[in-house]
C-alpha cells in the first residue's frame, strides 16, 4: 500500500497569507523527505528537503517540519503568491541511499486574489 | 533548468504498438531515475541506473516494461505491445550535482495509448 499520503486533496488560500500542507507516512525507517511543487504539464520541481535527524528546515520563503513521533511532515509557505498555485508533494526515500523515493497523492494549492 | 531533458515529450500511439523515450541528463550522473505518473496522482518509482547498472528492476509495472543506459548517460525506457493502461506522464529524475540526496526530474514525456 501506499506509505506517504496527504491530509488535504486541495487547500485554497488568499494571495499574501501562510500555508500549511500536510503530510503523513508510515514507514517509520525512512530517513529523508522532500516536497515536490508540480505546475500543470510540467515535472516535480525540488522545493526543499529534510533528514530524520532534523525536525525543522527554512528554505526562502518555506519551512519544512518533521514530527517522527507522529509520522507527520508539512510545508509551510509564507505570503503566498499567485505563482505559488500548484500541486504539491511529500515523498520519502525508501531506503539504501540510492533508492526511489515513494511519493503521496498531492494536495492542489489554490491562491485566491 | 533542471538538466534533464526528455523526448519526445508527448507520444500518441495506438494500442499493441511499441514506444520508447530517451532520457537525457545535461551533465554527467552517475544515478538515474525513471517513474511514471498517472493523472492525479504522484510519481511512482519504476527503475534506476548506477552508471550503466541497472539496479532496481523488481518496480517496473511488467515485463513489457525495460530500461537500458549503455554508456552510462543518457537512458531509454521502451514498452512494448502498449495497453491503454500504459497512458501516463514519463518522468526521468537525476540526482544534484553537490552530491545531495535531492532528485530533480525532466518535464516528462506525456503517453497517449489509443
Amino acid at each position: 500500500g501506499e506509505s506517504v499520503g496527504l491530509h488535504l486533496p486541495t487547500l485554497s488560500v488568499q494571495e499574501g497569507d501562510n500555508s500549511i500542507i500536510n503530510c503523513a507516512y508510515s514507514n517509520s525507517a525512512s530517513d529523508y523527505f522532500i516536497w515536490y511543487k508540480q505546475e500543470s504539464g510540467k515535472g516535480p520541481q525540488f522545493i526543499i528537503d529534510i533528514r530524520s535527524n532534523m525536525d525543522k528546515r527554512q528554505g526562502q520563503r518555506v519551512t519544512v517540519l518533521l514530527n517522527k513521533t507522529v509520522k507527520h511532515l508539512s510545508l509551510q509557505i509564507a505570503a503566498t503568491q499567485p505563482g505559488d498555485s500548484a500541486v504539491y508533494f511529500c515523498a520519502e526515500r525508501m531506503g539504501g541511499g540510492a533508492d526511489g523515493l515513494t511519493f503521496g497523492k498531492g494536495t492542489h494549492l489554490i491562491i485566491q486574489p | 533548468d533542471t538538466g534533464v531533458s526528455q523526448d519526445p515529450r508527448h507520444k500518441i500511439t495506438k494500442r499493441g504498438q511499441n514506444v520508447t523515450f530517451r532520457c537525457d541528463p545535461i551533465s554527467e550522473h552517475n544515478r538515474l531515475y525513471w517513474y511514471r505518473q498517472t493523472l492525479g496522482q504522484g510519481p511512482e518509482f519504476l527503475t534506476y541506473f548506477q552508471n550503466e547498472a541497472q539496479l532496481e528492476k523488481s518496480r517496473l509495472l511488467s515485463d513489457r516494461f525495460s530500461a537500458e543506459r549503455p554508456k552510462g548517460s543518457f537512458s531509454t525506457l521502451e514498452i512494448q505491445r502498449t495497453e491503454q493502461g500504459d497512458s501516463a506522464m514519463y518522468l526521468c529524475a537525476t540526482p544534484s550535482t553537490g552530491g545531495g540526496n535531492e532528485q530533480f526530474f525532466g518535464p516528462g514525456t506525456r503517453l497517449t495509448v489509443l
